[in-house]
């Protein structure tokens, strides 16, 4: 399993930027690396993937550099709702499918 | 389309009792996987499948047995239930090797 390392919680109030960065040393060859949103009680649900360099949806960017080591997920303008926990995951590649969640990021917006 | 579908929601178990979780999926997903959530320690993988006829052990795969004989179905069973594995677990499933997860709503499993 491909090992990622993030920030265990994270605050911000409400209309600002927020940046999680994730460490993702060991990335093997042709992995992808996706970020996953989760509530209380909810399974995690998808929010954004890339490979390099950025990736932009309706939701959020994803800041990749090239050494493909690190990145950022970037939530513009944060609400309420956005309070939930964050999670990196590199795989799907040569790391096959064995996809590993870790603890992910906590983040509490308030207003 | 339902998605991911896990039965039952919610279970008790007495320590050594066996029981399965069901999962199961009508998207046509070759890739499914379970995993446990417990408090503080995020989602852990315990089995994945990539295939009809294919299953592989994740990072916690003692104590769970699974099967994949069809596509749609990827039920995880407990052999000899125990209060450590007292836990919510997720059953997802994906497209392909890469592509994005999607997850039934859980099942909440206490053990006794």
């Amino acid at each position: 399993l491909a090992k990622t390392t993030q920030p265990i919680s994270m605050d911000s109030y409400e209309g600002q930027e927020v940046n999680i960065t994730c460490s993702h040393n060991n990335i093997a060859t042709n992995d992808y690396i996706t970020w996953y949103q989760q509530f209380p009680s909810q399974g995690p649900r998808f929010i954004i993937q890339g490979y390099k360099t950025k990736v932009t949806n309706e939701v959020a960017s994803l800041f990749i550099p090239a050494d493909r080591k690190s990145s950022t997920l970037s939530l513009p303008r944060v609400s309420l709702s956005d309070t939930a926990v964050y999670y990196c995951l590199v795989g799907g590649g040569n790391s096959g499918y064995a996809l590993n969640f870790g603890k992910g990021t906590s983040l509490l917006v308030t207003p | 389309n339902a998605g991911v579908t896990q039965t039952p929601k919610f279970q008790v178990l007495k320590t050594g009792q066996s029981m399965t979780l069901q999962c199961a999926q009508d998207m046509n997903h070759e890739y499914m996987s379970w995993y446990r959530q417990d408090p503080g320690m995020g989602l852990r993988l315990i089995h994945y499948s990539v295939g009809a006829g294919i299953t592989d052990q994740g990072e916690v795969p003692n104590g769970y047995n699974v099967s994949r004989s069809t596509t749609e179905d990827f039920p995880l069973r407990l052999l000899s239930a125990a209060p450590s594995q007292t836990s919510v677990y997720f059953c997802a499933s994906s497209y392909s090797k890469a592509g994005e997860l999607f997850f039934g709503e859980g099942s909440r499993l206490t053990v006794l």
